[in-house]
């Protein structure tokens, strides 16, 4: 089966730019989204990338996509204390709607 | 655009209670909807696909009799726990994907999930 694999924690200071890391075993993905979780509450899409694509920049996120090495990285530019939280990667399993989700990183920004 | 509300947001219950767990798209139609269960600091564990006007299809390991999936309506599906037990408590949520087979990349959007806590 497939595995989504992320570390599990990342401090980094207020300002700062975050890298989160994700890691895929099915090279036939088409398709790998962002998620975002505050506690207590469920997933907020950030950003989704095809597989086409090595690069995609949303205002503050850029998301970086080595299909050869089967990585995908998210970038968080000038961090804010509002960006602690979970955050899962995800590819769409191939042939189906369904979603394989990472191990979540646990993002903590210190002011 | 492309929210999804749940509902309830939390239930606490006795033992053996049945708890139906509602998910709504609001601004866009969902042929497709899915159901997860997040244990604490775990990843989502997909439970089942639901499918608007036909039978859900669940994963493997879990019990359909116990997990009870409605999808009547392009925008709600339902989740009922049924006679739940305090191993069935947990976080479920919910997520819907807009339009048919034909808009392939649309993504999940996900409801705020449902706090379950089984006495």
């Amino acid at each position: 089966g497939e595995d989504v694999e992320q570390s599990l924690f990342l401090s980094v200071r207020e300002g700062d730019s975050s890298v989160i890391n994700c890691t895929y075993t099915d090279s036939s993905s088409t398709y790998l989204y962002w998620y975002k979780q505050e506690p207590g509450a469920g997933l907020q899409l950030l950003t989704y990338i095809f597989s086409n694509m090595d690069m995609k920049q949303d205002q503050r996120l850029t998301v970086l996509l080595n299909k050869k090495d089967k990585h995908l990285s998210l970038r968080i530019a000038d961090t804010q204390t509002g960006d602690s939280a979970i955050y899962f990667c995800a590819e769409r399993e191939p042939g189906t709607y369904k979603y394989i989700f990472g191990t979540g990183t646990r993002l903590k920004v210190l002011a | 655009g492309a929210v999804v509300s749940q509902h309830p947001s939390w239930v606490i219950c006795k033992s053996g209670t049945s708890v139906k767990i509602e998910c709504r798209s609001l601004d866009f139609q969902a042929t497709t909807m899915f159901w997860y269960r997040q244990f604490p600091k775990q990843s989502l564990m997909l439970m089942a696909t639901s499918n608007e006007g036909s039978k859900a299809t669940y994963e493997q390991g879990v019990e359909k009799d116990k997990f009870l999936i409605n999808h009547a309506s392009l925008t709600l599906s339902t989740l009922t726990v049924t006679s739940a037990h305090p191993e069935d408590s947990s976080f479920y949520i919910c997520s819907a994907r807009e339009g048919g087979q034909r808009i392939s990349n649309q993504p999940q959007h996900f409801g705020d999930g449902t706090r379950l806590s089984i006495l």
